[in-house]
């Protein structure tokens, strides 16, 4: 498909165990965001890659939480020693260049932390 | 601190009549506003943008107002339909191609 995938779609894990949750964007769409929205409440924004430049990581909760790009294509936001707060869904969205109304959301991957 | 606020978390209007979503926003910085619409268990969806140098945007059955110096966003959808029943969020960035900060959302119920 052409749209924005997100793998797993579902993942329970246990406290304290490293969880990664993979984005892969839309062809050619230089920019790739994450969120997460926890129950209730609205989409906090994480991390933003914008083509080669440093990304933006001043929305990542606490140093447990690191992204990563690879290629400009496919990304990786990695979880560690999780905790029963990190429990929400994680979006992706990729958009084309200095086209932020174009940001094309995954379907997210639902993250429960037992 | 939330940059940009919705305080109505949810909202139900009847079928035919006009929705008024609301949305306001601290940080002066912001140049750029757009809305999003979003259903159960998929991605949000872009719906409509308005940038700072106007105060109007109409899109079909859509139309954004800004009011900048209250710093106050409304989304009014009329006629409304039911498969307008979505959560709704608003959005804001510095400029076109910066980072989005979203607002918490209000769900819309549209009773036929």
């Amino acid at each position: 498909g052409a749209g924005v995938s997100q793998s797993p779609s579902n993942k329970v894990t246990e406290k304290g165990k490293d969880v990664e949750l993979r984005c892969d964007p839309i062809s050619g769409h230089t920019a790739l965001y994450w969120y997460r929205q926890s129950l209730g409440q609205g989409l906090e924004f994480l991390i933003y890659f914008q083509g080669n430049s440093a990304p933006d990581k001043s929305g990542l909760p606490s140093d447990r939480f690191s992204a990563e790009r690879t290629g400009g294509s496919v990304s990786t936001l990695t979880i560690q020693r999780t905790q029963q707060e990190d429990s929400a869904v994680y979006l992706c969205a990729s958009s084309p260049r200095q086209a932020v109304e174009t940001q094309y959301f995954g379907p997210g991957t639902r993250l429960l932390v037992l | 601190d939330q940059q940009v606020k919705q305080n109505s978390p949810s909202l139900s209007v009847q079928e035919g009549r006009i929705s008024i979503l609301n949305c306001d926003y601290t940080n002066s910085m912001f140049d750029y506003f757009l809305w999003y619409k979003k259903y159960p268990a998929e991605g949000p969806t872009f719906l409509i943008s308005i940038s700072s140098i106007k105060d109007k945007n109409e899109d079909g059955r859509f139309t954004v107002f800004l009011n900048k110096s209250a710093k106050h966003l409304s989304l009014h959808i009329v006629p409304s339909q039911p498969g307008d029943s979505a959560v709704y969020f608003c959005a804001a960035s510095k400029t076109s191609y910066d980072k989005v900060i979203f607002g918490p959302g209000t769900s819309l119920s549209v009773i036929p």
